[in-house]
């Protein structure tokens, strides 16, 4: 079955402790993004990538970092998390390099940062 | 930062045709307009996209303004599984980026 899986789900950590969500899609996808989910404010684009080796940041990219060692890989790395980061996180991918098809969404990790 | 303003919310008879309208004044040349929607506890899935022509596919319908600065999701018959959250999205491929606004809630009525 095609799909973009992410783990934690849910977790609850505190500030200053080193998490990292994990992403990972089955479908040879060259284009991957995190965006996070506030209410009132939408999903916003955290990074994305467009291959291996090649990443940039979105629209809020302050305080995450991401890497791109394989293709079906992207995870997200909060070094120093803040409470300012809890937040409903969601990975997507996409066959295309942005902007011109679908993207696939995983199910969402709920951050809480105490 | 390309920007698309939607109704927070809307309501809709089960059966009847749902038109969810979108803004993107500020939409440029090469940008595509994509909706997407989100149901309870999932992640958002794709509904339509498009750049200039009205699209059709099995979902709905995009009918996309002739100056491109608006566009209709087109929903032909509700039923109570379209209830979700529905965004209307720009990308931009010259720089690999999605903006999402947003979103409109919709509420179908039985």
């Amino acid at each position: 079955e095609a799909q973009v899986t992410q783990n934690p789900r849910y977790l609850i950590t505190v500030t200053g402790k080193k998490l990292t969500v994990t992403c990972s899609q089955n479908m040879n996808h060259e284009y991957m993004s995190w965006y996070r989910q506030d209410p009132g404010l939408g999903l916003r684009q955290i990074y994305y990538s467009m291959n291996v080796e090649v990443t940039d940041k979105g629209d809020v990219p302050e305080g995450y970092k991401v890497s791109r060692k394989e293709k079906r890989n992207f995870p997200l790395i909060l070094e120093s998390p803040s409470p300012n980061q809890t937040s409903l996180y969601f990975c997507a991918s996409s066959l295309y390099r942005g902007g011109f098809g679908e993207l696939f969404f995983g199910e969402g990790s709920r951050l809480t940062v105490l | 930062d390309a920007k698309t303003t939607q109704p927070n919310s809307m309501e809709s008879n089960e059966e009847e045709p749902v038109h969810l309208p979108c803004n993107h004044s500020t939409i440029s040349g090469t940008d595509y307009i994509h909706w997407y929607r989100q149901l309870p506890s999932q992640g958002p899935e794709y509904v339509i996209h498009g750049l200039t022509s009205n699209v059709n596919n099995r979902m709905a319908s995009l009918a996309i303004a002739e100056d491109r600065k608006s566009s209709t999701l087109i929903l032909h018959r509700a039923t109570l599984r379209d209830a979700a959250v529905y965004y209307c999205i720009l990308s931009r491929p010259t720089g690999n980026q999605f903006y999402f606004g947003t979103g409109t809630s919709l509420t179908v009525i039985p």
